[in-house]
């Protein structure tokens, strides 16, 4: 039951361009939906999050946005950088803390 | 210390052994989840802690799996007659309560059944 969906596995992009992650949900409880980042080794780490009475929520160089009717988000990174290259993994959350991930988008940015 | 800690950091079984894991989530946060990362694929969701209200199961992948947690504290992810595809990294999150937190994850348990 994949109620968090990221159908590309990976994206590559060349540094300085604009990189773009998709995240499709099914679960209309969802309110709270997050980005996370994971590097070999390590734990994902938190990115960026946005709550579902906004539909953009901007930090740096890295910008969520939300469409509630199309129960899709996107994760905007510009200018990509070499060191942006992990895997990311979209959450999505509900009222009663229940958080279900994507698969993950591994992202190449090349120098 | 401030973050969470999982124990052990790698773990290599015989198949048809039992491995415990351990999750040390920070103190105050009443969520916590256990996720498995099989090697190039996603997170999968496994179990899901909220305070004292019953816990979410429907992750567990077979009735090997288990996962206990003590109140607020320690949780513990046990797999019992260990198989290779049980291969993976297992990832404990812990959340403060409110909902609209984020999760803070361990490093892993790389768990090898050979």
């Amino acid at each position: 039951d994949q109620q968090v969906k990221q159908n590309s596995p990976s994206l590559s992009v060349q540094e300085g361009r604009i990189s773009i992650l998709n995240c499709d949900y099914t679960n209309s409880m969802f309110d709270y939906f997050l980005w996370y980042k994971k590097y070999p080794a390590e734990g994902p780490t938190f990115l960026i999050s946005i709550s579902s009475i906004k539909d953009k929520n901007e930090d740096g160089r890295f910008t969520v946005f939300l469409n509630k009717s199309a129960k899709h988000l996107s994760l905007h990174i510009v200018p990509s950088q070499p060191g942006d290259s992990a895997v990311y993994f979209c959450a999505a959350s509900a009222q009663d803390n229940d958080m279900r991930f994507g698969a993950g988008t591994r992202l190449t940015v090349k120098p | 210390g401030a973050g969470v800690s999982q124990s052990p950091s790698n773990k290599v079984t015989e198949k048809g052994k039992d491995v415990e894991l351990r999750c040390d989530p920070i103190s105050g946060h009443t969520a916590l989840y256990w996720y498995r990362q099989r090697l190039g694929q996603g997170l999968e969701f496994l179990i899901y802690f909220q305070g004292n209200s019953a816990p979410d199961k429907s992750g567990l992948p077979s009735d090997r799996f288990s996962a206990e947690r003590t109140g607020e504290s320690v949780s513990t992810l046990t797999i019992q007659r260990t198989q290779q595809e049980d291969s993976a990294v297992y990832l404990c999150a812990s959340r403060s309560p409110g909902g609209y937190t984020e999760a803070f994850f361990g490093q892993g348990t790389r768990l090898t059944v050979v």
